[in-house]
């Protein structure tokens, strides 16, 4: 079974407008993170948001919001005012923390920002 | 200093060659990270040093060789690779020390590969 499930494959947001990109997950352990990274055509992947399954606030990072429900496993990425330079693959990520330093990723959603 | 160096950014070799990626990171990290991404799928994890010990090989052809020579450099030596290793390769370290900047881990801009 896939640990980490990205539905959207690929996605068109307006300039200004904000978009929210799912993310569900399997785990059986209760000490977990959950990260979002972002990775551009270069190549390079960026480091976005960060949540902590005992967190029980959700994670902020200026346009950047994990909406994050501990129940349903979902850990959505919210990106609010969205920018022409916000167009990129963006992967989320878990890493289950008695499995060691292992991060493993989602398939990822291709956002496509608009003019 | 915030960064994580690979060289070289691009790289092809021939089936027969032997060749060597670096990765370099100066932030103190103590966990540093080979994954390998094919195009349009998401990086695999291949290995991971934990205190320039290795700690994770996700079962990893032989062809591929790491080594952690001090806590800020590792390498990945490349010997008789095969067309279907084209990819980029990514480096990653993390801090591991807990908390928000504890586990993220921070990436170079990869080295792109191809076997011809």
């Amino acid at each position: 079974a896939q640990k980490i499930t990205q539905t959207q494959p690929g996605m068109f947001v307006q300039e200004k407008e904000a978009v929210t990109l799912d993310c569900t997950y399997d785990t059986s352990d209760q000490s977990y993170g959950l990260f979002w990274y972002k990775q551009p055509s270069s190549g390079e992947m960026i480091f976005l948001i960060y949540q902590g399954s005992y967190d029980e606030q959700n994670a902020t990072e200026g346009r950047y919001s994990l909406n994050f429900q501990k129940a349903r496993k979902s850990a959505n990425l919210v990106i609010s005012a969205s920018q022409l330079g916000d167009s990129a693959m963006y992967f989320c990520a878990m890493r289950e923390f008695l499995a060691g330093n292992k991060l493993t990723f989602g398939g990822g959603t291709r956002v496509l920002v608009k003019p | 200093d915030t960064e994580v160096t690979q060289t070289p950014k691009h790289l092809v070799m021939g089936m027969t060659n032997k060749k060597s990626l670096k990765c370099e990171q100066h932030m103190g990290h103590r966990a540093m990270y080979w994954y390998k991404q094919k195009a349009k799928k998401p990086p695999e994890l291949m290995f991971v040093y934990s205190y320039e010990k290795l700690s994770i090989n996700e079962s990893v052809p032989s062809r591929f060789s790491p080594e952690c020579p001090n806590s800020s450099l590792l390498n990945l030596h490349l010997h008789a690779l095969q067309p279907e290793d084209s990819a980029l390769y990514l480096c990653a370290s993390s801090q591991e020390t807990g908390g928000k900047s504890g586990y993220e881990q921070y990436f170079g801009p990869g080295t792109r590969l191809t076997v011809t």
